[in-house]
């Protein structure tokens, strides 16, 4: 059971270049999101979602893009990175039984 | 919105000593989940334990216990026998059943076991 998949694991982007994180989760679950971790900060979420073709922001979602076309995926984009965006970031998944959330590995993205 | 709150930034304990890390949050729903997640150096987020609002009796997993109080919206976390294997980031989280659902995260405690 491979549970939350996050790629990739670290990134360096130039200030001005577009990318995206892939997230994707095999237990069938409807409700996922994105969040970023910085420093004294603690995770802040970026955009959720919970269904297919269903998305919301979150606290931070300015700079960032995300689309469920699928139950599986949650693709978050970024779509001109700034330094401000150094950051690591998680995606998580919610079972609606247990309400408990499964993160992937995380992805340390730096900005330069 | 909801908010949640972690007031200690860096804790330590003595290896075999009890540890307290507090918690406390904002919501005006009445039907919500809290947890506790540690991040160990691996950055794995770890669920440690889940207390669900409606029910009074604290929740417990082993060495891990919560304080509930639901008037005071107070959830902490006391871990008891502390290992070096405890060393990690907790973050406090809520869930809200109604409306729009979203896992709020404090801003973590860094705890560190002196051996």
């Amino acid at each position: 059971n491979a549970g939350v998949t996050q790629t990739p694991k670290f990134q360096v982007l130039k200030t001005g270049q577009s990318m995206t994180l892939q997230c994707a989760q095999d237990m069938n679950h409807e409700y996922m999101s994105w969040y970023r971790q910085d420093p004294g900060m603690g995770l802040r979420l970026i955009h959720y979602s919970v269904g297919a073709g269903i998305t919301d922001q979150g606290e931070v979602p300015n700079g960032y893009n995300v689309s469920r076309s699928t139950t599986e995926d949650f693709p978050l984009r970024l779509l001109s990175a700034a330094p401000s965006q150094t950051s690591v970031y998680f995606c998580a998944s919610e079972s609606p039984l247990s309400t408990e959330a499964f993160f992937g590995q995380g992805t340390r993205l730096t900005v330069v | 919105a909801q908010t949640v709150t972690q007031s200690q930034p860096e804790m330590s304990v003595q290896e075999a000593e009890t540890v307290t890390l507090s918690c406390t949050y904002d919501t005006s729903e009445s039907d919500y989940y809290l947890f506790w997640y540690k991040q160990p150096p691996s950055r794995q987020m770890i669920l440690v334990i889940r207390q669900e609002a409606y029910k009074q009796q604290n929740a417990t997993e082993n060495r891990f216990s919560v304080n509930f109080q639901k008037a005071a919206k107070s959830f902490s976390l006391k871990i008891s026998d502390s290992q070096l294997g405890d060393a990690a980031m907790y973050f406090c989280a809520a869930f809200i059943i109604q409306g729009a659902q979203k896992l709020v995260f404090g801003q973590g405690t860094r705890l560190t076991i002196n051996p």
